[in-house]
């Protein structure tokens, strides 16, 4: 069974421009979250939703990022317009939902730069 | 709210060494803990669990006991290897029910393993 699939593995791209990264969740699950991970703030949860339907979004740093879900295999995390500190490695994670625990299974990560 | 206090790293090591790696939290309830490892250049991947009091995870020769009188989850090794380079992270999940399936992770502890 593939795991959480994300794409690119590596971006590199100037100030200003939009920058989008995508993940596809392992078949099944019901949850997907996407992370943010730096030096200086460790492992951020930026967004989750449930059944495609974003649930809590407390996370996202600012409007210039945004979450989508369109169906239960596939979403976006969208940076409009980047700037510098937004680099970092963004993770997606999906879970099933087994009522009593919460187990995320991670994908490798986008290392994001913005120059 | 939830939280959770690990040791600060980096933590470096002889092969063979006893390794313990401390985590603390404070959560109402009983939730699951976890922990996590990520080795260089890859995604977080489940190391080991414990979903009730006095559960004890294990995996790949590490163990965790949850002690609900202390509120921890110490991660232990007998025996380490080189192989077992990577970054730990203590995690929790609330008590089941409701729709917060949130982790809350600690900060992460680096460890190196010298041969």
């Amino acid at each position: 069974d593939a795991g959480v699939i994300q794409s690119p593995r590596h971006e590199v791209t100037e100030m200003g421009q939009e920058v989008t990264l995508r993940c596809k969740p392992i078949s099944g699950h019901d949850y997907l979250f996407w992370y943010r991970q730096t030096m200086m703030r460790g492992l951020e949860l930026l967004i989750y939703f449930n059944n495609n339907v974003p649930i809590d979004d407390s996370g996202m740093p600012e409007d210039r990022f945004s979450a989508k879900m369109p169906n239960a295999s596939f979403s976006t995390l969208k940076i409009q317009p980047s700037e510098p500190r937004d680099s970092a490695v963004y993770f997606c994670a999906s879970s099933p939902d087994r009522g009593s625990y919460n187990e995320q299974f991670f994908g490798p990560g986008t290392r994001l730069t913005v120059l | 709210g939830n939280s959770v206090t690990q040791m600060e790293g980096p933590v470096t090591l002889s092969e063979e060494a006893f390794l313990t790696i401390n985590c603390t939290y404070t959560a109402t309830g009983y939730p699951s803990l976890f922990w996590y490892v990520q080795y260089p250049g890859e995604g977080l991947q489940l190391l080991l669990k414990a979903t009730k009091a006095d559960d004890k995870g294990s995996n790949k020769g590490f163990e965790a006991t949850y002690r609900k009188e202390t509120t921890s989850f110490h991660l232990e090794k007998g025996s380490v290897q080189v192989s077992d380079s990577a970054v730990y992270f203590c995690a929790l999940s609330p008590p089941s029910g409701g729709s917060n399936y949130k982790l809350t992770f600690g900060k992460g502890t680096l460890l190196t393993v010298n041969p």
